[in-house]
């Protein structure tokens, strides 16, 4: 059966620091893979995402960048965090078309 | 692109009772419709989906409705419980052809005991 491992659970950081979050999905190959950000009490703003090793695409303009170095594997990054990067963030993947998102436990960031 | 309308976006029901939870979409050609059930401090988990070609859908206590000619569709709880109360996302795909979801902005459902 596939999984999806994201981590770590919860990061306080503080600002002007970089930051790497890490996705990895098991029992699949070649997924869709996204990156979401969730303010509190607030609804899933997609950020990035991935039909294959390094191709990213963006959906909105901000101080972060991913990259997915396997086919399997997706890091969110930064360089210099921002107050207002704090939020809970979620790894999802897909196998396509007509199939739901399966989102991974999520991390829970707060810069400092 | 592809537009979902959620509401209401906070809902309290008594234990025992109905929850429905209505969305809208704008893309004709939008043909999945997954539904998610988040739980504090956790990812959002798939509950139920419904295909274009299908009106309705039960799985127990939750259903799902479509109605193409209007562009909404529906989740239905009924017999809720407090393990019910999360928040409630629904999507849509954006468009035939594509593999991307639009999500609605959620409604926390609150079942009071």
């Amino acid at each position: 059966s596939q999984t999806i491992h994201q981590w770590p659970a919860t990061l306080v950081q503080p600002v002007g620091s970089p930051l790497s979050l890490e996705c990895t999905v098991e029992g699949t190959s070649n997924p869709n893979l996204y990156w979401y950000r969730q303010a509190a009490g607030r609804g899933l703003q997609l950020l990035f995402y991935s039909v294959g090793i390094g191709q990213i695409s963006s959906e909105v303009p901000q101080n972060l960048s991913a990259s997915r170095p396997q086919d399997r594997q997706f890091i969110l990054s930064s360089k210099k965090l921002l107050l207002s990067d704090s939020g809970f963030y979620l790894c999802a993947w897909s196998g396509g078309q007509l199939r739901g998102y399966t989102f991974g436990s999520g991390t829970r960031l707060t810069v400092v | 692109g592809e537009n979902v309308e959620q509401h209401p976006s906070t809902l309290s029901v008594q234990e025992g009772d109905s929850a429905v939870i209505k969305c809208t979409y704008s893309d004709s050609a939008s043909n999945y419709f997954p539904w998610y059930k988040q739980e504090l401090g956790k990812g959002p988990q798939l509950i139920i989906d419904i295909r274009s070609n299908v009106g309705e859908k039960k799985d127990q206590r939750i259903a799902v409705t479509l109605n193409k000619t209007a562009k909404h569709f529906s989740l239905h709880i009924t017999e809720t419980q407090p393990e019910d109360s999360a928040v409630y996302f629904c999507a849509a795909s954006s468009g035939a052809g594509s593999y991307q979801l639009t999500f609605g902005k959620g409604t926390k459902l609150s079942v009071i005991p």
